[in-house]
């Protein structure tokens, strides 16, 4: 079944390291994101990529970086400039274009504590 | 710049009762709409989706939601419901991106 596998399902971070997330699609979506949430909040974008080797910031990008090298994969940094990095990220995907319609695919999620 | 706001954080149901919950936007247009559950721990899961067409739009799990253009709503409606849809709903907005709201948290009473 095509779906969407983010790794690890919890992941620890020590102060001043950096860590990242995997997020691998086999839907054939051109675009991928990443948010982050948390409680009371919503969802807020972090990057997002509409196409291979390219990525725009979105709301919240200080302290994270993303690589978009292939297709399916949309990995996502948490850098030690970012301050505040306990929270639950999503990473998603959809389609451009008329691919739009059937909204995003969302992953399980990774929960990220600072310990 | 377009929002999506959704008026109640938690909401409280018993089992079997009838359940909405609101959802406004603010844009120029009509854009896509949608409706995502999230239970704890999960990604998010689309409930249901509109476009076009038909303001009463059906989606999994026995969920309803109607747009009203001259409200700019989507509420989620299910007639009867089940102590597992307790969760958190999330309505979102595309146009050209996707914003979503901050989410309601439904508990279930049995």
């Amino acid at each position: 079944d095509g779906g969407i596998t983010q790794s690890p399902k919890y992941l620890f971070r020590k102060e001043g390291q950096n860590v990242t997330l995997s997020c691998e699609q086999n839907l054939n979506h051109d675009a991928m994101y990443w948010y982050r949430q948390d409680p009371g909040q919503g969802l807020r974008l972090i990057y997002y990529s509409q196409i291979v080797n390219d990525f725009q910031k979105g709301d919240i990008a200080e302290g994270y970086s993303v690589s978009r090298e292939k297709k399916e994969s949309f990995p996502l940094t948490v850098t030690s400039a970012q301050k505040n990095p306990t929270a639950f990220y999503l990473c998603a995907s959809t389609g451009t274009g008329k691919g739009m319609a059937n909204g995003y695919t969302f992953g399980s999620g990774t929960r990220l504590t600072v310990v | 710049a377009q929002s999506v706001t959704q008026p109640d954080i938690h909401i409280t149901v018993s089992e079997g009762a009838s359940l909405e919950l609101r959802c406004n936007y603010s844009y120029g247009a009509t854009p896509y709409l949608f409706w995502y559950v999230q239970s704890p721990g999960q990604g998010l899961q689309l409930l249901l989706k509109y476009f076009s067409g038909d303001t009463l739009v059906q989606g999994i799990k026995g969920f309803e939601a109607e747009f009203k253009r001259s409200q700019s709503s989507f509420n989620l409606r299910k007639p009867s419901v089940h102590w597992s849809d307790a969760a958190e709903y999330f309505c979102a907005v595309y146009n050209n991106d996707m914003r979503f709201g901050a989410g309601t948290r439904l508990t279930v009473k049995p």
